[in-house]
């Protein structure tokens, strides 16, 4: 039972430098989320897609982008990483917004020197 | 502003001991409250579901109570074992939109 499943787990990316991190899951839910935790703070989302083909703007997405591949796959970008981006990502699916649990991915650590 | 706020920060307790998580939130529209549990280095599992008409739901030691009146949420824990050591985050849902609001978490740690 895969799950919600991230890749990478972990990265160091030099400032200025470009990534995107995968985030795929297998429960055929509409719903999928990209979050970022921070010490001393709570899950902040980033970016959300209620339904294959669309994406909304959370609470704190700037210096982001999302594509929502197709109803499986979910992936966010940094463009251009800052040290402020330095953070754990969470990946996260529910059959649809709200209500209905959302299941989250392992995370992926990321570290901008 | 929506808010979900816990207590306490963290908290260490004797195997086989009791416990209570305190959460407060301000969100509104209330539309569910949820407790996750995440240990290090892993991503959050849900561990109850309350909606506004739930005052209490257990899943095995885990007991959740909910007071939508003074928008106050419990999670108790019995007998506490070794492997409930872990952060617990309360999630409130609604707030227009069915947005997700987090609490920073209570850090448990159970010793011996």
């Amino acid at each position: 039972n895969a799950g919600v499943t991230q890749t990478p787990k972990f990265q160091v990316l030099k400032t200025g430098q470009s990534m995107t991190l995968q985030c795929a899951q297998d429960m055929n839910h509409n719903s999928m989320y990209w979050y970022r935790q921070d010490p001393g703070m709570g899950l902040r989302l980033i970016y959300y897609s209620a339904s294959e083909g669309t994406t909304d703007k959370g609470e704190v997405p700037n210096g982001y982008n999302v594509s929502r591949l197709n109803k499986r796959e979910f992936s966010l970008r940094l463009e251009s990483a800052a040290p402020s981006q330095t953070s754990v990502y969470f990946c996260a699916s529910s059959p649809n917004r709200g209500y209905t649990e959302a299941f989250f991915g392992q995370g992926t650590r990321l570290t901008v020197v | 502003k929506n808010q979900v706020e816990q207590s306490p920060q963290s908290l260490i307790i004797l195997e086989g001991k009791n416990c209570t998580l305190q959460c407060n939130y301000t969100v509104s529209p209330f539309s569910n409250l949820r407790w996750y549990k995440q240990d290090t280095g892993r991503g959050p599992v849900s561990l109850t579901i309350m909606t506004f008409s739930e005052n209490t739901k257990s899943n095995g030691r885990y007991t959740a109570t909910l007071d939508a009146d003074t928008k106050q949420s419990s999670l108790h824990i019995t007998a506490s074992q070794l492997s409930d050591s872990a952060s617990y985050i309360c999630v409130v849902i609604g707030g227009g939109g069915n947005k997700l609001t987090f609490g920073t978490g209570t850090q448990l740690k159970v010793e011996l």
